[in-house]
């Protein structure tokens, strides 16, 4: 079992939709977790870091956390084509090293 | 700043081959890394180091080497390149290495060993 699991996709949506990404993961260790904007052929950024449970909004994303049920998940409201790149979740607990899920590939279409 | 800079950008390499993947930050960062992507598999930590002369194993270490004499530059050695190292490769640095410390990215190097 991966110790974290990201479901790659792709996911195609309409411009202004609601879009919804998450992972989930098995090492209850893990406090720290973060979601990663990667462009195509680019490296990933850092878009969202959200530590424990709880939720934490940055305008359009909003970044949840449920540690009881080992879940995480990223909103991003009124989506635009801008928005077109894969969003990669990482975690860490107090090691600092990270664990990447997979990518999930999002497409908004115009 | 240039953040974090890779060269070169694209590689084919010749089974057998030998190369070195380029590192450079300049936002005085203590800690840099270099993983690696492959399609659908997200990123996987191949060495990283915590400093000017010190260097430590990631989870996929064999068939490549690394040095840091500087705190500026990271190198990525790859010796008797084989198809199983086809990837894409990122450095990335961060001033520590906390759980809620960013890692910032360089833009890869593809990197086609055939």
């Amino acid at each position: 079992q991966k110790e974290v699991e990201q479901d790659p996709g792709p996911l195609s949506v309409p411009e202004g939709a609601i879009v919804s990404l998450n992972c989930t993961y098995s090492n209850s260790a893990f406090q720290y977790f973060m979601w990663y904007r990667q462009y195509s052929r680019k490296g990933p950024e850092l878009l969202m870091y959200t530590y424990s449970s709880g939720n934490k909004e940055d305008g359009r994303f909003t970044a949840q956390v449920d540690k009881s049920s080992k879940y995480i998940s990223l909103f991003i409201r009124d989506s635009q084509p801008s928005d077109s790149a894969t969003y990669l979740c990482a975690m860490t607990g107090n090691t600092g090293k990270l664990i990447f899920g997979q990518g999930t590939t999002l497409q908004v279409k115009p | 700043n240039a953040g974090v800079t890779q060269t070169p950008k694209f590689r084919i390499l010749k089974i057998g081959q030998s190369m070195t993947l380029q590192c450079a930050q300049d936002m005085n960062h203590n800690y840099m890394y270099w993983y690696r992507q492959d399609p659908g598999m997200g990123l996987k930590l191949i060495y990283y180091s915590v400093g000017a002369g010190i260097t430590d194993k990631g989870e996929v270490p064999n068939g490549y080497n690394v040095s840091r004499s500087t705190t500026e530059d990271f190198p990525l050695r790859l010796e008797l390149a084989a198809p199983s190292q086809t990837s894409v490769y990122f450095c990335a640095s961060s001033l520590q290495r906390g759980g809620g410390e960013t890692q910032y990215f360089g833009p890869g190097t593809r990197l086609l060993v055939l």
